[in-house]
């Protein structure tokens, strides 16, 4: 069956340190990984796209990296802050042309970044 | 520039009854998607409508229904409610230039609870 997992435990970091998620996927074949920011009772953000041929994107404090042979993709935040404490979401884009690039999300991963 | 704007933010029903949730896109964006989250889950993919039709569904019954009008704006409709249909309900807006990208915009969301 078609499964993308996080991990349910929520990550607790110190302030400064680099918090690291992971998003493993079995039976997708996605064009396209993104991840999502969501804060409690608000809609998720887009942060990050990241395609299947290229191993690693950054932007500001966020670095991803997709790895198609393991099905798996790290979501870095270097030295976090406080601010930086939500769920994270990681997304595949199951499809290549417009009108079939329909998404598939994880559950989520929360960060509590700890001052 | 306004972004994605949904009503009501929160809602109550009975099973049985039908529910109509609203939703604005972001400025610019012709395509409108759909999706339902559970507590605790990742959102779930509706359907996406563009050029007023439905395009792509996910794996939601036909009590799920949707529109969209001629301004871009879109409605979900849900019949026969079920105490499962509680949830988190996202609209999400895009633009087809992206083509495949399917970068997603959402709004803060709509509170169905099914007593």
């Amino acid at each position: 069956s078609q499964k993308i997992e996080q991990n349910s435990e929520a990550l607790n970091i110190q302030e400064g340190k680099t918090a690291t998620l992971t998003c493993n996927y079995t039976n997708y074949s996605p064009a396209y990984l993104q991840w999502y920011r969501q804060d409690p009772g608000r809609g998720p953000v887009f942060l990050l796209l990241i395609r299947e041929n290229e191993k690693e994107k950054r932007k500001e404090r966020l670095k991803v990296t997709f790895d198609t042979t393991l099905k798996q993709s790290l979501f870095h935040i270097t030295a976090s802050q406080p601010a930086d404490s939500a769920t994270y979401l990681c997304a595949l884009v199951l499809g290549f042309t417009y009108g079939n690039n329909r998404l598939a999300f994880g559950k989520g991963n929360q960060v509590v970044v700890i001052p | 520039d306004a972004g994605v704007t949904q009503s009501p933010t929160h809602l109550i029903k009975t099973r049985g009854q039908q529910v109509t949730l609203r939703c604005s896109p972001k400025s610019g964006h012709d395509t409108v998607s759909w999706y339902q989250q559970a507590l605790g889950q990742g959102p779930q993919f509706i359907f996406q409508y563009y050029e007023e039709e439905e395009r792509q569904r996910g794996n939601f019954p036909d009590r799920f229904s949707g529109h969209q009008f001629p301004n871009y704006s879109s409605e979900l409709n849900v019949n026969a409610l079920l105490l499962g249909d509680s949830a988190l309900y996202l609209c999400a807006s895009s633009l087809r230039g992206q083509l495949a990208k399917n970068i997603q915009y959402f709004g803060a969301g709509t509170r169905l609870s099914v007593l």
